[in-house]
């Protein structure tokens, strides 16, 4: 159980463009779902919280225009890069929360993305 | 100050071998304490979690959290080569679990 999806696993992209992120909880429901980056040889850090049907609560130095984040639903939340820059090139990974397991985040596997 | 500091490593240990993986902290007001493993390219799998000081054990897996010091640490005994990842600790707060403040990862090299 406790399984989170991302698609898609990996993806290039020309300068400018933008990329969307999807995340999805497949057999429980979540009510807030994290967005990280990591770096190579750096620790993860968290960008975003998303919670079910509100705005989600960004971290300082993130910038919510141009990663904007959706959470349409339970089981699933969406980050796009907008515009993305070869700097934006990372390791994206989400993270779901279950309702009744407040102190657990299960994580995806991630998309690596790479900005030419 | 990083608020969560771990090693990078890399730690090499022959296959059989007792692994200690350590982790400080500078915020006294983390309550919850986690380890993370992480293959290549994949995201971190939930090994286990504490909450406040003391031991946990899972298997070959033990944790401890030491609030006096600021320190954590993971213990795997009887190490395979399968056991091969980055370990990650994580760190959070008693207020509703919206962050973990991650260290950079420990990797781990099991040789058979």
């Amino acid at each position: 159980g406790a399984v989170v999806s991302q698609h898609p696993s990996w993806v290039i992209c020309k300068s400018g463009t933008s990329v969307k992120i999807e995340c999805r909880s497949l057999d429980f429901q979540a009510t807030t779902m994290f967005w990280y980056r990591q770096f190579p040889k750096q620790s993860l850090m968290l960008m975003a919280t998303s919670n079910e049907g509100s705005k989600a609560t960004y971290e300082q130095g993130v910038e919510k225009d141009k990663f904007l984040i959706n959470h349409a639903s339970l089981t699933l939340s969406t980050l796009t890069v907008t515009s993305a820059h070869p700097e934006d090139s990372s390791f994206y990974i989400c993270s779901a929360r279950e309702v009744a397991r407040r102190e657990t985040q299960y994580f995806g596997p991630g998309t690596r993305l790479l900005v030419l | 100050q990083k608020e969560v500091e771990q090693d990078p490593g890399p730690l090499s240990v022959p296959e059989g071998a007792i692994v200690s993986l350590n982790c400080t902290y500078s915020n006294s007001a983390f309550q919850y304490f986690m380890w993370y493993r992480q293959y290549s390219r994949k995201g971190p799998e939930l090994l286990m979690y504490t909450y406040s000081s003391g031991n946990k054990e899972d298997g070959r897996f033990t944790a401890q959290v030491d609030k006096s010091s600021k320190y954590i640490s993971l213990f795997i005994r009887d190490s395979q080569p399968s056991d091969s990842a980055t370990y990650l600790c994580a760190c959070a707060m008693n207020t509703g679990f919206q962050k973990l403040v991650f260290g950079t990862g420990t990797r781990l090299l099991v040789s058979p």
